[in-house]
């Protein structure tokens, strides 16, 4: 069966440490994104990435980074410098339509990741 | 910018209908997403508007106003298994135009 794959679903870390979190998909899907998800504030875009070697920032990419050295695999680093890190991380991946710039269908997230800073 | 718009909770009882509302404001527009996420889960897919009107997808169905900047997802013969959040999000047209924007999401509690 296709599907997402986040890991780890739990996460503990104390102040000042990096940690990585792991985004694995068997769909073939080109486009990649991370999002997160506080109390009230619905999704919001981390980075997203259309294509290997290629990724953009979203609307809250400071304290983040993100690497696509595979087509299937989109690690997020929650860094030191991201003030207010505890959340629930989502990724997720689409299919491109017709190359970059444009996307159909919906949007298949993982089971997400639930970071807690100690 | 975008901004999208939608109640924060709204209750119903078993059997009833509900209709959750979303207005969006977009620099582009190319599709609205609704998505239904139960508590400590992933967004599951529910609906996909791209042309004005009414799609409809078993007790599920979803409208759209393109002109009006408006969607709303109608949910029928509620169960208590739909309470869950309703999220509606908008593919708009930023540099590389791929990414959906979510609006904060609609609570659903069925009550019996």
């Amino acid at each position: 069966d296709g599907g997402i794959t986040q890991s780890p679903k739990y996460l503990f870390r104390k102040e000042g440490q990096n940690v990585t979190l792991s985004c694995e998909q068997n769909l073939n899907h080109d486009a990649m994104y991370w999002y997160r998800q506080d109390p009230g504030q619905g999704l919001r875009l981390i980075y997203y990435s259309q294509i290997v070697n290629d990724f953009q920032k979203g609307d809250i990419a400071e304290g983040y980074s993100v690497s696509r050295e595979k087509k299937e695999s989109f690690p997020l680093t929650v860094t030191s410098a991201q003030k207010n890190p505890t959340a629930f991380y989502l990724c997720a991946s689409c299919r491109l339509a017709g190359g970059k710039g444009s996307i159909t269908g919906e949007l298949f997230f993982g089971e997400g990741s639930r970071l807690t800073v100690l | 910018g975008q901004n999208i718009d939608q109640p924060t909770e709204m209750t119903a009882t078993e059997g009833a209908i509900v209709q959750i509302n979303c207005t969006y404001q977009t620099s582009g527009f190319n599709g609205l997403f609704w998505y239904q996420q139960h508590a400590g889960e992933a967004p599951t897919f529910l609906s996909y508007n791209v042309l004005d009107g009414l799609e409809e997808k078993g007790r599920f169905s979803s409208f759209l106003s393109r002109s009006k900047g408006y969607s709303y997802l109608l949910l029928k013969e509620l169960q208590m298994k739909d309470s869950a959040s309703y999220l509606c999000a908008v593919k708009g047209r930023d540099q590389a135009g791929t990414a959906l924007i979510f609006g904060k999401g609609t609570t659903l509690s069925v009550s019996s």
